[in-house]
């Protein structure tokens, strides 16, 4: 079993709609949860950075960590088809000296 | 300020050949990392280093060696490439610590036959 499951999709979504992506993990040392997005042909850039359990908003994106479920969760509000990408979650310990990624999810929003 | 940039963006290598991919960095980040990435399998570290002069395995380090001699510079090589090789490789780097941002360069892509 890997250490973090992710849906690899693909998922297609029209215009206006709300995205939701999903990772589970089974470390249950994970502290620090990222969000990367890495558009097609392209490096994977950091899009949210969460430490505790709960929700952290940054404009149209949400992330949500729910540590006693070992579940995370990234929304997109009013997705646009500039977040058509490939969205990929990472965890690391605070003794890691890696972060783990889930294998990521690829989103199309249609127009 | 370039970031982390990759040299090769694009190669090819026939069974057994050898090379040399190259990363930089100009952001004078302690830490540097090389992934690949492979459909369905997400980014898996192949080996990392916390330092100039330092270097550690990651999780597939098989048929591969490091070398950071400069703190700007992590070079990956290949000593006898497979086609098990084929993927996309980034390089990444973080300021102090793998727990902070790692900012990716743009990646090489691999093609072993």
């Amino acid at each position: 079993q890997k250490e973090v499951e992710q849906d690899p999709g693909p998922l297609s979504v029209p215009e206006g709609a709300i995205v939701s992506l999903n990772c589970t993990y089974s470390n249950s040392a994970f502290q620090y949860f990222m969000w990367y997005r890495q558009y097609s042909r392209k490096g994977p850039e950091l899009l949210m950075y969460t430490y505790s359990s709960g929700n952290k908003e940054d404009g149209r994106f949400t992330a949500q960590v729910d540590k006693s479920s070992k579940y995370i969760s990234l929304f997109i509000r009013d997705s646009q088809p500039s977040d058509s990408a490939t969205y990929l979650c990472a965890m690391s310990g605070s003794n890691d000296y890696k972060l783990s990624f889930g294998a990521g999810t690829t989103v199309t929003v249609r127009a | 300020n370039a970031g982390v940039t990759q040299t090769p963006k694009f190669r090819v290598l026939k069974t057994g050949q050898s090379m040399t991919l190259l990363c930089a960095q100009d952001m004078n980040h302690e830490y540097m990392y090389w992934y690949r990435q492979d459909p369905g399998m997400g980014l898996r570290l192949i080996h990392y280093s916390v330092g100039e002069g330092t270097t550690a395995k990651g999780e597939v380090p098989d048929g591969y060696n490091v070398s950071r001699l400069k703190k700007q510079n992590f070079l990956l090589g290949l000593e006898s490439a497979a086609p098990s090789q084929t993927s996309v490789y980034f390089c990444a780097s973080s300021y102090i610590s793998s727990q902070e941002t790692q900012y990716f360069g743009p990646g090489t892509r691999l093609l072993v036959l």
